[in-house]
C-alpha cells in the first residue's frame, strides 16, 4: 500500500524564523509528483509546491523550497521568513501510476507561526 | 480566472437520506476530483471524472457516485447516508491532459449526518 507520513502533528515557530515539516512516503513505483498543500481555516488546499520525482533539482517556489531524498522517499519542507499568514495544516501528497489511485495524503502537520 | 466552485458550503441531513453536492470546475479544466475529509481518516480519494467519463476511482462503496457533464461541472451523490459519511467533500479540478497535474480545490462542502 502507498502510504504518506507527517511525523509532526504540530509545530509553532516565531514569525521570520524558518520551519521544515518532515514528510516520508513508501511506494514501489519510480515515476510519481510529491506535493505540499496548505490548508487554512477557510478549509480551501491551497498548492505549495510541486516536484517530479525524476527530476533531480529541489523545487522551490519563493520562501518555500523542498529537500527530496528520492532513495531515503523523503519529501520535506522548508519555509524560510515564516509569516502569520503561513499558519495552517500542511499536508504531503503523492500521485502515482497514472492517477490511479488519486492524490495520497498524510496526516498533516498544523504548523502555527506566533507574532 | 474564477476558482473551483462547490455548493452548498453546509449541509446538514438524516441517515437514510440521499444528498448531491455540485462542484464548477476553473474554467477550462476537463479533471474533477472528489477527495472526502475526516478527522479520522484524514484525505480519502472518491473519484476522478474527464470528460464526463469516471476516470479513476478510489475504495468507497457504490452508495458513492458521480457524474461530469459536459460543462465539466460535477456533481457527487451519496444514497443511504451514515453517520459515518459525516465529513468535509472536496472537489478539485486540474486540467486533466496529464496526469501528475496539480490539483485546484474548492473551499468544500461539510456534510453532517445526524
Amino acid at each position: 500500500a502507498q502510504t504518506v507520513t507527517q511525523s509532526q502533528p504540530e509545530m509553532s515557530v516565531q514569525e521570520a524564523e524558518t520551519v521544515t515539516l518532515s514528510c516520508t512516503y513508501d511506494t514501489s513505483e519510480n515515476n510519481y509528483y510529491l506535493f505540499w498543500y496548505k490548508q487554512p481555516p477557510s478549509r480551501q488546499m491551497i498548492l505549495v509546491i510541486r516536484q517530479e520525482a525524476y527530476k533531480q533539482q529541489n523545487a522551490t517556489e519563493n520562501r518555500f523550497s523542498v529537500n527530496f531524498q528520492k532513495a531515503a522517499k523523503s519529501f520535506s519542507l522548508k519555509i524560510s521568513d515564516s509569516q502569520l499568514g503561513d499558519t495552517a495544516m500542511y499536508f504531503c501528497a503523492f500521485v502515482t501510476g497514472g492517477g490511479a489511485d488519486g492524490l495520497t495524503f498524510g496526516k498533516g502537520t498544523h504548523l502555527i507561526i506566533q507574532p | 480566472k474564477a476558482g473551483v466552485t462547490q455548493t452548498p458550503r453546509y449541509l446538514i441531513k438524516t441517515r437514510g437520506q440521499q444528498v448531491t453536492l455540485s462542484c464548477s470546475p476553473i474554467s477550462g479544466h476537463r479533471s474533477v476530483s472528489w477527495y472526502q475529509q475526516t478527522p479520522g481518516q484524514g484525505l480519502q480519494f472518491l473519484f476522478e471524472y474527464f470528460s464526463e467519463t469516471q476516470r479513476n476511482k478510489g475504495n468507497f462503496p457504490g452508495r458513492f457516485s458521480g457524474r461530469q457533464f459536459s460543462n465539466s461541472r460535477s456533481e457527487m451523490n451519496v444514497s443511504t447516508l451514515e453517520l459515518g459519511d459525516s465529513a468535509l467533500y472536496l472537489c478539485a479540478s486540474s486540467l486533466g491532459q496529464v496526469w501528475g497535474s496539480p490539483l485546484h480545490f474548492g473551499n468544500g462542502t461539510r456534510l453532517t449526518v445526524t
